[in-house]
Formats: C-alpha cells, sequence, structure tokens
C-alpha cells in the first residue's frame, strides 16, 4: 500500500517569505499526485495536480510543485506568501492502477505573520 | 465551492448508537468517496461507490457501510459507534475512474462526535 511522508507539521513564515513544503510518497509504480488546501473553516480544495508530463506543475494562488521520480518527492513551493495563505496543506496519491483511492498524508499548518 | 453538500454539519452520537451521514455530489459526477478525518491528521478513505456500487474500500470494518442512489447522492453509515469513530466524515465526488484519471471535489465535512 502506498504511503505519504508530509515533513513539516507545522510552519510559520512572515509576509513575502518564500514556502516550501515536503511530501514524499512510498509507492514502485506510476503515480497521480495531488497537493490539496483546506483555509480556516473551509473545505478542502485542489491546490494542483500532476498526472503526467511537465513534473514542474502550477496551480492556483501562485503555488507550483515540483514531482522528482528518482526521490519520490512532490514539493509544493510559493515564492512569496501572503497572510491568506495560512491553512493547512495536504499531499495525496493515488497509484495509477488503481487511482480511486486517495492517500494523504498528515498535513502541514502553515501560518503566515502578517 | 466545489458543489458536493453534506448533511448534517455537526452531530454527537453516544458510544453503540448508528449514525448515517449524507452527500449529494457535485453536477455531472457520478463516483463519490468517503473519508474519515481524524484530529490532527489527513483524511482516510473509507470507500468509494460508482453507478451504486462499491467500488474500492479502505482499511475500516464492516460496521462502516454506505450506499448510492440513482440520483448520484449517497450515505454513510456506522454502526456501533466506538469514541475513536469521532471525527471529521469528508465526501468527494468526481468522474468515474474507468474513464481515465480524474480530480476528487470534497464536500465541506460532517463533524461526529461519539460521547
Amino acid at each position: 500500500a502506498q504511503s505519504v511522508s508530509q515533513h513539516n507539521h507545522h510552519v510559520i513564515l512572515s509576509e513575502a517569505a518564500s514556502l516550501e513544503l515536503g511530501c514524499n510518497y512510498s509507492y514502485g509504480g506510476t503515480v497521480n499526485l495531488f497537493w490539496y488546501v483546506q483555509y480556516p473553516g473551509q473545505h478542502l480544495q485542489l491546490l494542483l495536480k500532476y498526472f503526467s508530463g511537465d513534473p514542474l506543475v502550477k496551480g492556483i494562488k501562485g503555488f507550483e510543485a515540483e514531482f522528482i521520480k528518482s526521490k519520490f518527492s512532490f514539493n509544493l513551493r510559493k515564492p512569496s506568501v501572503q497572510w491568506s495563505d495560512t491553512a493547512e496543506y495536504f499531499c495525496a496519491v493515488t497509484p495509477r492502477s488503481n487511482d480511486y483511492k486517495l492517500s494523504f498524508g498528515a498535513g502541514t499548518t502553515v501560518t503566515v505573520r502578517a | 465551492e466545489t458543489g458536493v453538500t453534506q448533511s448534517p454539519t455537526h452531530l454527537i452520537k453516544t458510544r453503540g448508537q448508528q449514525v448515517t451521514l449524507r452527500c449529494s455530489s457535485q453536477s455531472g459526477h457520478n463516483t463519490v468517496s468517503w473519508y474519515q478525518q481524524a484530529l490532527g491528521q489527513g483524511p482516510q478513505f473509507i470507500f468509494q461507490y460508482y453507478r451504486e456500487e462499491e467500488n474500492g474500500r479502505g482499511n475500516f470494518p464492516p460496521r462502516f457501510s454506505g450506499l448510492q442512489f440513482p440520483n448520484y447522492s449517497s450515505e454513510l453509515n456506522v454502526n456501533a459507534l466506538e469514541l475513536d469513530d469521532s471525527a471529521l466524515y469528508l465526501c468527494a465526488s468526481s468522474l468515474p475512474s474507468g474513464a481515465g484519471v480524474d480530480t476528487q471535489y470534497f464536500g465541506p465535512g460532517t463533524r461526529l462526535t461519539v460521547l
């Protein structure tokens, strides 16, 4: 079974700082990769996804993620965060052969100080 | 907003009771998945329904069961509630996985507290 590991439990940043959240997965086959975000009081929303092609994926709100197959990683980045980026961020994976089941990491809480 | 709705928003039950949670999928989506999100953890896959049939199941006991209706709405039933069942229950809808890879869109969740 696949598993997902997110490196940081809680990250605290100041506005305009750069953000990078780590995500590693364990699965030997081809995968689909996602980053979801949960803003305070709101439901899970898709930030970006990778299925195939260019390993550098751009999502909404200035976020991007890079898939590095050799490292089983899919790290999320944003060059300059805003206070409104305060949220919980989840990395998720499905095996391409069995893509109904999303496996999530434990999440990283990001707090951006104004 | 994704168009996925869930009811109720909050629910309090006692151990041993049974509970039914409901989900209406986004328009055009005929696949519904259910997840359990315990406090401080990521969502855990419970099961998925496609065309009223269970299409896959995670590591949850049989007292977690579901239904999907012809209009693609869905129910999650949990029997013999335990304290550890306290969690946020999330519903997600998508296009069928057989039609190619697609994204799951989540509802706001139902917060279940078991006392």
